[in-house]
């Protein structure tokens, strides 16, 4: 089953402007990490961002976590045309025995030169 | 090694072959995940070892599907009588953590085309 599910599929804009992704998941967790993935192999790590947390940065990305809404957001500030990739979180189960970190479908974005 | 291997990088088998697939972890991570992608889809989760603990396979989508990690640091994924359904792009993941606790490190995935 997959814990998190990212909003929109798909997001299509100019470069220069900034792009926001949401991530909604289903039941408590400990973390919840943000992916980027260029051309459908390996996944490579963006953020991380504990439930005691609110909102983190790094370089162009911001990340806001909202445990109440069980809700997520990365803000890519300033899109550059290599941004161009599909972004997934994912989530850890808190809780009971079976931790293992679940994978959204992911938000396609597309950053027009 | 510097980063997650995988191999091969791509697999092309005929139905009902049995197939195995390679994952090296970072030297020192005790977690390792194997997740499946298929084309434009979300990643779907296999199985998870951790350290000594019993692995995770309730992701697994069937029997013909087994892993293990020996000695705590290589792992294979094998798949038995293949299906064309079982086409797809299998993931590997390494973490120095449990699952969620920090960055999962991939590999570059298998391909694997059953025709």
């Amino acid at each position: 089953s997959q814990q998190g599910e990212e909003d929109p599929q798909a997001l299509s804009i100019q470069e220069g402007e900034n792009a926001t992704m949401n991530c909604s998941y289903k039941t408590s967790i400990n973390n919840l990490q943000w992916y980027r993935q260029n051309s459908g192999r390996g996944l490579v790590h963006l953020i991380l961002i504990r439930s005691n947390e609110r909102e983190k940065h790094s370089g162009r990305l911001r990340v806001t976590l909202d445990t109440s809404k069980k809700s997520s957001s990365l803000l890519i500030t300033a899109s550059r045309a290599a941004d161009t990739a599909s972004y997934f979180c994912a989530t850890d189960l808190s809780g009971g025995s079976n931790y293992k970190l679940t994978f959204g479908k992911g938000t396609l974005l597309t950053v027009n030169p | 090694g510097a980063g997650v291997s995988q191999s091969p990088s791509n697999k092309v088998t005929e139905k009902g072959k049995d197939v195995e697939l390679r994952c090296d972890p970072i030297s020192g991570h005790t977690a390792l995940y194997w997740y499946r992608q298929s084309l434009g889809q979300g990643l779907e989760f296999l199985i998870y070892f951790q350290g000594n603990s019993a692995p995770d396979k309730s992701g697994l989508p069937s029997d013909r599907f087994s892993a293990e990690r020996t000695g705590g640091s290589v792992s294979t994924l094998t798949i038995q009588r293949t299906q064309q359904e079982d086409s797809a792009v299998y993931l590997c993941a390494s973490s120095f953590q449990s699952a969620g606790w920090a960055e999962a490190f991939f590999g570059q995935g298998t391909r694997l085309t059953v025709v």
